[in-house]
């Protein structure tokens, strides 16, 4: 079975600092990790995907992830925070190639303060 | 469209009544899936269907859900019966090679 797990169900970070979403994964094979982000009454939209091929995997708005498997860990990272970065995150496995359902983490709110 | 488009946007009903949400995914992407997101148990699996094959349904919660594919595009999950603990935003999903596209989601309300 796979699993992750978001610590930290809501983050505020300061407008322009560094914003810094954590999950964890659990899987007994090599996972596909994905980060999606939900704006209020809005559908889900994927933020980046990794699928095995580079590491440090950049994605849109700015945001970026890092898989690290001796830590079984894929934090989402953005250099500087801005006012429409808030919403909800998710992070995501699949056991392989995206051809099962998608296990999701319970997600973190990211507020931004001005 | 260019899309996944889900209908309709919100519903409401009473307990005890059916309902269906619809689901049209994006032309070509074979694979589609129906997800549920509640406050109290976040985003949960529902079912799955990939082209001919029999549908993956170990994420009904019971049997008064139901789901189906026409034509291997548009699809309809059904729920008989409803209750308020139904009440969540149903979301569909397909998927092209390694990535879900979601839709905006139909909101559900069982007073």
């Amino acid at each position: 079975a796979q699993s992750v797990t978001q610590l930290g169900s809501h983050v505020s970070v300061s407008e322009g600092a560094l914003v810094l979403l954590r999950c964890n994964y659990s899987s007994s094979v090599p996972p596909y990790l994905f980060w999606y982000v939900q704006y209020p009454n809005q559908g889900l939209q994927l933020l980046l995907k990794y699928t095995s091929a580079a590491t440090l995997v950049k994605g849109i708005n700015g945001f970026e992830a890092e898989f690290k498997k001796s830590e079984t860990s894929f934090h989402l990272t953005k250099p500087s925070a801005h006012m429409s970065d808030a919403a909800e995150y998710f992070c995501a496995v699949s056991p392989n190639f995206g051809n099962e359902k998608l296990t999701f983490g319970t997600g973190t709110r990211l507020t931004i303060i001005p | 469209g260019a899309g996944v488009s889900q209908s309709p946007s919100n519903k409401v009903t009473e307990k005890g009544k059916d309902v269906e949400l619809r689901c049209d995914p994006i032309s070509g992407h074979t694979a589609l899936y129906w997800y549920r997101q509640s406050l109290g148990q976040g985003l949960e699996f529902l079912i799955y269907f990939q082209g001919n094959s029999a549908p993956d349904k170990s994420g009904l919660p019971s049997d008064r859900f139901s789901a189906e594919r026409t034509g291997g595009s548009v699809s309809t999950l059904t729920i008989q019966r409803t209750q308020q603990e139904d009440s969540a935003v149903y979301l569909c999903a397909c998927r092209n090679t390694d990535t879900q596209y979601f839709g905006p989601g139909t909101r559900l309300t069982v007073l």
